[in-house]
């Protein structure tokens, strides 16, 4: 079974400034697709980014981009250019092409943003 | 455009009475989930719906029931609701096929068993 670890509990950061969270996973497969949602306090989910595994170039999506490193089964987001409405929880996620478009997700990060 | 609805938000049980958590999506979605979501542990799926007739069993099963009643709704059920099962309900949807589909989720259900 895959498995998503997110080994910061909580993570802070200044307005402006960058922050990286963690995420790394475990799987058999060599094919397959990982997540970055935000959860702000609304509790709505929300796609952050995506990257599909067979692609060796790192997705972007204006501020944020992800560091995937496929053999040491590492995907971390970093977050540019801070703003306030960056605070939320973030949750990696995995999913198996095969596997009828189930997501495992990771325990989250809390994102705190200071002005 | 709705997306995935879910009601209600909020809901307050006593243990051992029932309910039924709502959900539909209009995106025309084959793919429906139910995920939990407790602290320290992210989202855990409940159960999912391929398609429309199918229904199986994610990680956490026990003391729920789904139907999947046309293409657009997908309920979940708990007979007999325990302390345990309090927790925040995600209802999301999305294509099925081998591409990197976005689920979409719905507002969630706040539920607090007593």
């Amino acid at each position: 079974a895959q498995t998503v670890t997110q080994s910061q509990p909580e993570m802070s950061v200044q307005e402006a400034e960058t922050v990286t969270l963690s995420c790394t996973y475990d799987t058999s497969e060599s094919d397959y697709y990982l997540f970055w949602y935000k959860q702000p306090p609304s509790r709505q989910m929300i796609l952050v980014i995506r990257q599909e595994a067979y692609k060796q170039q790192n997705a972007t999506e204006n501020r944020f981009s992800v560091n995937f490193q496929k053999a040491a089964k590492s995907f971390s987001l970093k977050i540019s250019d801070s703003q306030l409405g960056d605070a939320a929880m973030y949750f990696c996620a995995y999913r198996n092409p095969r596997g009828y478009g189930k997501l495992t997700f990771g325990q989250g990060t809390i994102l705190t943003v200071h002005p | 455009n709705a997306g995935v609805t879910q009601t209600p938000k909020f809901q307050v049980l006593k243990t051992g009475q029932s309910m039924t958590l709502q959900c539909a999506q209009d995106m025309n979605h084959n793919s429906m989930y139910w995920y939990r979501q407790d602290p320290g542990m992210g989202l855990r799926l409940i159960y999912y719906s391929a398609s429309e007739g199918t229904t199986d069993k994610g990680e956490v099963p026990n003391g729920y029931n789904v139907s999947r009643l046309n293409k657009r709704e997908f309920s979940l059920r708990l007979e007999s609701a325990a302390p345990s099962q309090t927790s925040v309900y995600f209802c999301a949807s999305s294509e099925q096929g081998l591409e990197a589909y976005e689920q979409y989720f719905g507002p969630g259900t706040r539920l607090t068993v007593t």
